[in-house]
C-alpha cells in the first residue's frame, strides 16, 4: 500500500464549477500537507501548503486538512480553463533531513469551456 | 534568475549506454533532489543532497549515482541505462531551516530520457 493514495482521474469539469481533489495517507507522521501544480511538460509548482488540521484559503483555492481521518483535499472554486493541469498533493515528516517530500500520483484537472 | 535548469531536455539511450543528467539551480539553496515521475506513480526520490559534497538515498536509487561537487550543481548518472529507466527526470532545490518556512522545492522543467 502507498503511504498516500490520489485517485489520478482524469476529471473534467465545465468553467466555473467547483473543483474537489483528494489524497488520503497511511502515516500519522506527516504534518507538513502541499499542494503542487504541474503544467503539461512542465515540472510542478508549489500551490498550497498548510500544517494544520482545518482550512487554508488563498484566493479561489482552499486547502482542507483532517489530520483525524487522514484526509487532504484542494477546493477549487470558479473553474478556469487555466486551471487544466495536474494536481499533486505532497506530505512531509516534522523532522528529518533534507526536507523531503512523499508525492501522490497526481490528479490530471481538466476544465471546459 | 534562471531558478532550476536541467540539460539535455531529451535523451534517447541504448540499452547499456551510460549518460548524465546536470542539475543547475542559482538560488544558493543547500537541498537538491532528483525525482523521476512514471504514469501510475507520481514523483519518486531517487536521490537527494542536504549540502555541497553529500549525499543520500531517496526511494528508487538503484541504477543511479549522484555527485553534488558544487553548491549549485547535482549530477544524476546512469552508469548502465535499462529500458526501466525510461522516465521523466525532474530535479529540484530548497532552502533550508528558517529560509523555507514552507518546505518549498522549485523543480526545473524536466528531462524525457527514453532507453531503448
Amino acid at each position: 500500500q502507498k503511504e498516500v493514495e490520489q485517485d489520478p482521474g482524469p476529471l473534467s469539469v465545465p468553467e466555473g464549477a467547483i473543483v474537489s481533489l483528494n489524497c488520503t495517507y497511511s502515516n500519522s507522521a506527516f504534518q507538513y500537507f502541499m499542494w503542487y501544480r504541474q503544467y503539461s511538460r512542465k515540472g510542478p509548482e508549489l500551490l498550497m501548503y498548510t500544517y494544520s488540521s482545518g482550512n487554508k484559503e488563498d484566493g479561489r483555492f482552499t486547502a482542507q486538512v483532517d489530520k483525524s481521518s487522514k484526509y487532504i483535499s484542494l477546493f477549487i472554486r470558479d473553474s478556469q480553463p487555466s486551471d487544466s493541469a495536474t494536481y499533486l498533493c505532497a506530505m512531509k515528516v516534522l523532522t528529518g533531513g533534507g526536507n523531503k517530500l512523499t508525492f501522490g500520483t497526481g490528479t490530471q484537472l481538466k476544465v471546459e469551456l | 534568475n534562471a531558478g532550476v535548469t536541467q540539460t539535455p531536455k531529451f535523451r534517447v539511450l541504448k540499452t547499456g549506454q551510460s549518460m548524465t543528467l546536470l542539475c543547475a539551480q542559482d538560488m544558493n539553496h543547500e537541498y537538491m533532489y532528483w525525482y523521476r515521475q512514471d504514469p501510475g506513480m507520481g514523483l519518486r526520490l531517487i536521490h537527494y543532497s542536504v549540502g555541497e559534497g553529500t549525499t543520500a538515498k531517496g526511494e528508487v536509487p538503484d541504477g543511479y549515482n549522484v555527485s553534488r561537487l558544487k553548491k549549485q550543481n547535482f549530477l544524476l548518472g546512469l552508469e548502465s541505462a535499462a529500458p526501466s529507466q525510461t522516465s521523466v527526470y525532474f530535479c529540484a532545490s530548497g532552502a533550508s531551516g528558517r529560509m523555507n518556512p514552507n518546505n518549498e522545492q522549485f523543480f526545473g522543467p524536466g528531462t524525457r530520457l527514453t532507453v531503448l
